[in-house]
């Protein structure tokens, strides 16, 4: 059983470029959870989205950031023109359906803004 | 909103050692505490988690202990190896509703088993 995907591993943008990041969400699980980690610190969620959903976004900057989660496809963080601030491990999670709370997290995706 | 202390933030131990880390919460209607294990250039993984209902679990050489009236809880690694060697994370959910299920993070042990 597949755990949860992300792609890009690895991703490196210019200031001003845009950045999409990917999550597969575990097979079965329809909760994905975004979270950022800045250089040695601990994860901050950003938002949380069931299928074309978007359930909280309290952690989401204001500007810029986006998420999706599509009836079909993975769930996508778009960042639009991207700051050197912006530079992070960017981790998604996913949690099946039902009273269960555990969260289920991606490799991750390293975002560096040049 | 929630607020997750952790302590200590290095923790360096022989092997064979027990190892203990130690998290505060603020918000005494979170429910939910899981730990995570995090190797370097991977993601968090999921070693062990407490509900509130249940004061300690174990499994196998770790445990977690939760103390609802001090609002801490505590993860126990016994019979250390250089393998357990990661950064740590503990983490808290407040109540379903009004949370919907994110969790709050400590901001993390490092972890050193030495040979």
């Amino acid at each position: 059983n597949a755990g949860v995907m992300q792609n890009p591993r690895h991703l490196v943008r210019r200031r001003g470029q845009e950045a999409r990041l990917r999550c597969s969400p575990m097979k079965g699980h329809s909760h994905v959870y975004w979270y950022r980690q800045l250089p040695e610190e601990g994860l901050k969620f950003m938002v949380y989205l069931q299928k074309e959903n978007i359930i909280d976004e309290s952690g989401m900057p204001k500007e810029r950031f986006s998420a999706e989660f599509p009836k079909e496809g993975p769930s996508i963080l778009r960042i639009q023109q991207v700051v050197r601030g912006d530079s992070a491990a960017y981790f998604c999670a996913s949690r099946i359906t039902g009273s269960s709370y555990e969260q289920y997290f991606g490799p991750g995706t390293r975002l560096t803004v040049t | 909103g929630e607020n997750v202390e952790q302590h200590p933030s290095t923790l360096s131990v022989q092997e064979g050692d027990s190892a203990v880390i130690k998290c505060t919460y603020s918000d005494s209607a979170s429910n939910y505490f899981p730990w995570y294990k995090q190797e370097l250039g991977k993601g968090p993984q999921l070693i062990i988690d407490i509900r509130s209902n249940v004061g300690e679990k174990k499994d196998q050489r770790i445990a977690v202990t939760l103390n609802k009236t001090a609002k801490h809880f505590s993860l126990h690694i016994t019979e250390t190896q250089p393998e357990d060697s990661a950064v740590y994370f503990c983490a808290a959910k407040g109540p379903g509703g009004t949370s919907y299920g994110k969790l709050t993070f400590g901001q993390g042990t490092i972890l050193t088993v030495h040979p």
